[in-house]
């Protein structure tokens, strides 16, 4: 069982905007603005979408966003596309006796 | 640009040791505020964090796993590795490694992945 709670799917038509929610404690998402969110298409390597909860690295299109409420972060992908239909992870830095947690991964559909 | 590609058999039997390198290229692997990871996936599952280490040889590990792996680093070859004692078929997994930022503790680039299966 995976630290951090992600649904296990979700879908959207083209053009829809979606949210991913990854829920976790007050020891680890609640804690720290150190939140990441990953991209992985089947058979390829995990890619950096958002970092410090709402931060998006130079070259991720503007589409894909991140916040954090409480102990939950959030993904939305806005403007669905279907490149954008991947699992998507989210990492949270946990403190020093844990130090990092994974949620168990979220497929997109794009419908 | 930094690329990391793991190395090591595919295959490994219950009770022995699994070993794996991941070379870096494109980049010193002593340069910046970075440091070096291990994670792994089993089939069907989630993402799990082994451990990391920084270019000071410094390591931290995983609670749950903390008691059979070893991360080291060579700087001189640009590559670091994992070890992992006492493996069982719960240890069967895509392994990866990857770079993670000191300040904000994201990872990346990361590597291809590999395929371990623990099987006698």
């Amino acid at each position: 069982q995976s630290a951090l709670t992600q649904p296990a799917s979700v879908s959207g038509s083209p053009g829809q905007s979606i949210t991913i929610s990854c829920s976790g404690t007050s020891s680890d998402v609640g804690s720290y603005n150190l939140v990441s969110w990953y991209q992985q298409h089947p058979d390829k390597a995990p890619k950096l979408m958002i970092y410090g909860a709402n931060r998006r690295p130079s070259g991720v299109s503007n589409r894909f966003s991140g916040s954090k409420s409480g102990n939950t972060a959030s993904l939305t992908i806005s403007g669905l596309q279907a490149e954008d239909e991947a699992d998507y992870y989210c990492c949270s830095y946990a403190g020093s006796t844990t130090f990092f947690v994974f949620g168990a991964g979220t497929k997109v559909t794009v419908l | 640009q930094v690329q990391l590609q793991e190395s090591g058999p595919g295959l490994v039997k219950p009770s022995q040791t699994l070993s794996l390198t991941c070379t870096v290229s494109g980049g010193s692997i002593s340069s910046g505020s970075f440091y070096w990871n291990w994670i792994r996936q089993p089939a069907g599952k989630g993402l799990e964090w082994i451990g990391r280490i920084y270019t000071s040889g410094t390591t931290n590990y995983n609670p749950s796993l903390k008691s059979r792996v070893t991360i080291s680093i060579d700087t001189s070859k640009n590559q670091f590795s994992l070890r992992l004692f006492f493996v069982t078929v719960a240890d069967t997994a895509v392994y990866s490694c990857a770079r993670g930022y000191t300040y904000d503790d994201w990872f990346d680039p990361w590597g291809q992945g590999t395929l371990v299966t623990v099987s006698s």
